[in-house]
């Protein structure tokens, strides 16, 4: 089993719906959590960092349920801007950076 | 600021040849990292450094070598080239107050070994 898992996609969805996406993650002491998006042959760009509690920025809203171990990301009113590949980070130390392979997401006019 | 600087952008190196990648920040970062992503797959981390002088393993470090000899650059050497190594290369840094997981990545390098 990968320690990190993403569904790859491609997710395709019209301007202005809600997407969702999760990220599975296998070791229970993983420290902390983040989102990247990545597009095509770009560097990966920080998107936003998951807290305990969840946490939103704009129309982006990040969770993290620690006792089923994944992290999801929710997009709001999406933008044909949105289309890009989305990186789950997991981190167990500074030294143990685990990136997922990412899930595609096309938004279509 | 440039931020993170990469160079080249672009390489084709034969089988057994070596080459250094150029990692360069403004930022006054004292974290550095090295990682590859192969096609369709997640970034693994090569090398990272705490700190000019300080060098550690990451994930897949093997054929690979860096050194910190300064706060703003982080060379990544690879010796004798194997196809293997074909991947894209990325550099990324971070300061001391950011979280471990919040790097700043520079643009990579496209490397080949035929």
């Amino acid at each position: 089993r990968k320690e990190v898992e993403q569904d790859p996609g491609p997710f395709n969805v019209p301007e202005g719906a809600t997407v969702a996406f999760n990220c599975t993650y296998s070791n229970s002491a993983s420290q902390s959590f983040f989102w990247y998006r990545q597009d095509c042959r770009k560097e990966p760009k920080l998107l936003m960092s998951v807290y305990s509690s969840g946490n939103e920025d704009g129309r982006f809203t990040a969770q993290l349920n620690r006792a089923s171990q994944y992290i999801s990301l929710l997009i709001r009113d999406s933008k044909l801007s949105d289309s890009a590949t989305y990186l789950c980070v997991v981190l167990h130390s500074a030294s143990k950076i685990i990136f997922g392979s990412g899930t595609r997401l096309s938004i279509r006019p | 600021n440039a931020g993170v600087t990469q160079t080249p952008k672009f390489r084709i190196l034969k089988i057994g040849q070596s080459m250094t990648l150029q990692c360069a920040q403004d930022m006054n970062h004292n974290y550095m990292y090295w990682y590859r992503q192969d096609p369709g797959m997640g970034l693994k981390l090569i090398y990272y450094s705490v700190g000019a002088g300080i060098t550690d393993k990451g994930e897949v470090p093997n054929g690979y070598n860096v050194s910190r000899s300064t706060t703003e650059d982080f060379p990544l050497r690879l010796e004798l080239a194997a196809p293997s190594q074909t991947s894209v290369y990325f550099c990324a840094s971070r300061g001391p107050d950011s979280r471990p997981g919040e790097q700043f990545f520079g643009p990579g390098t496209r490397l080949t070994v035929l």
